[in-house]
C-alpha cells in the first residue's frame, strides 16, 4: 500500500501569509495526486488535481506541484476562508489513500 | 446540478449489519465510478470502497470480507452494505463521485454528499 504522510500536522498563519504544505508518498505516483479543503463540520472540496491542476472555480492563489513521491500545496496570500484542514490523496494505485490532514489556524 | 445523497445511516450494535445508500443525480451515473470514503469523528479522511461504472469493485483491506459495495445504473444508486461491524467503523461514510468520465478509471472525487453518520454502539 502506498502511505502518504503529510507535513507539518498542523500550521498557523496570517491572513496574507503564504502557506506551504507537502505531501510525501512511499513510492512513486507520477501525478496521481489531489488536495481537497475541508472546513469542520463541512464536506471535503477538491482544489488541486493531477497534483498541479487547478478545479474549476477555485481560486489562483492555490497551486500545486511535484511529481513522484514528492508534492507541495501553496497557498498564496491566505484569506480567512482558507483557514480549514487540508488532505491529500494518492489514485495510482489500490487502496486509495488519503493524507493524515494539515490544519491551517490563525496565527 | 450534480447531486448525491446519502442514506442509511444509525446506530447498530458490534456485529450488525447496516445498508448505506446513495442517489445520484446530475450526471450520467453509469459512465463515473463511485467511492465510498468515512471519517470517523475528529479523524482523517479513509477511503472504503470502490466501483467502477461497469461494477469491478475494491476495497481497503479494515472491510474486506465485511462490506459490499454495489450499484444499480438503472436507479442512478449506489449502495454498502456492511456486516461484522464493529467499533471501529464509527465514521461519516460519504459516497464520492470520481472526477473521471471514464467508468473504469479511478481517480479523485469532485462531489460528495453530505455523509450518512454510522454509530456502533452497544
Amino acid at each position: 500500500d502506498i502511505q502518504m504522510t503529510q507535513s507539518p500536522s498542523s500550521v498557523s498563519a496570517s491572513v496574507g501569509d503564504r502557506v506551504t504544505i507537502t505531501c510525501r508518498a512511499t513510492q512513486g505516483i507520477t501525478n496521481w495526486l489531489a488536495w481537497y479543503q475541508q472546513k469542520p463540520g463541512k464536506v471535503p472540496k477538491l482544489l488541486i488535481y493531477a497534483a498541479s491542476s487547478l478545479q474549476s472555480g477555485v481560486p489562483s492563489r492555490f497551486s500545486g506541484s511535484g511529481s513522484g513521491t514528492d508534492f507541495t500545496l501553496t497557498i498564496n496570500s491566505l484569506q480567512p476562508e482558507d483557514f480549514a484542514t487540508y488532505y491529500c490523496q494518492q489514485a495510482d494505485s489500490f487502496p486509495l489513500t488519503f493524507g493524515g490532514g494539515t490544519k491551517v489556524e490563525i496565527k | 446540478e450534480v447531486q448525491v445523497l446519502e442514506s442509511g445511516g444509525g446506530l447498530v450494535q458490534p456485529g450488525g449489519s447496516l445498508r448505506l445508500s446513495c442517489a445520484a443525480s446530475g450526471f450520467t451515473f453509469s459512465s463515473y465510478a463511485m467511492s465510498w470514503v468515512r471519517q470517523a469523528p475528529g479523524k482523517g479522511l479513509e477511503w472504503v470502497s470502490a466501483i467502477s461504472g461497469s461494477g469491478s469493485t475494491y476495497y481497503a483491506d479494515s472491510v474486506k470480507g465485511r462490506f459490499t459495495i454495489s450499484r444499480d445504473n438503472s436507479k442512478n444508486t449506489l449502495s454498502l452494505l456492511m456486516n461484522s461491524l464493529r467499533a471501529e467503523d464509527t465514521a461519516l461514510y460519504y459516497c464520492a463521485k470520481d472526477s473521471s468520465g471514464m467508468g473504469n478509471y479511478f481517480t479523485w472525487f469532485d462531489y460528495w454528499g453530505q455523509g450518512a453518520l454510522v454509530t456502533v454502539s452497544s
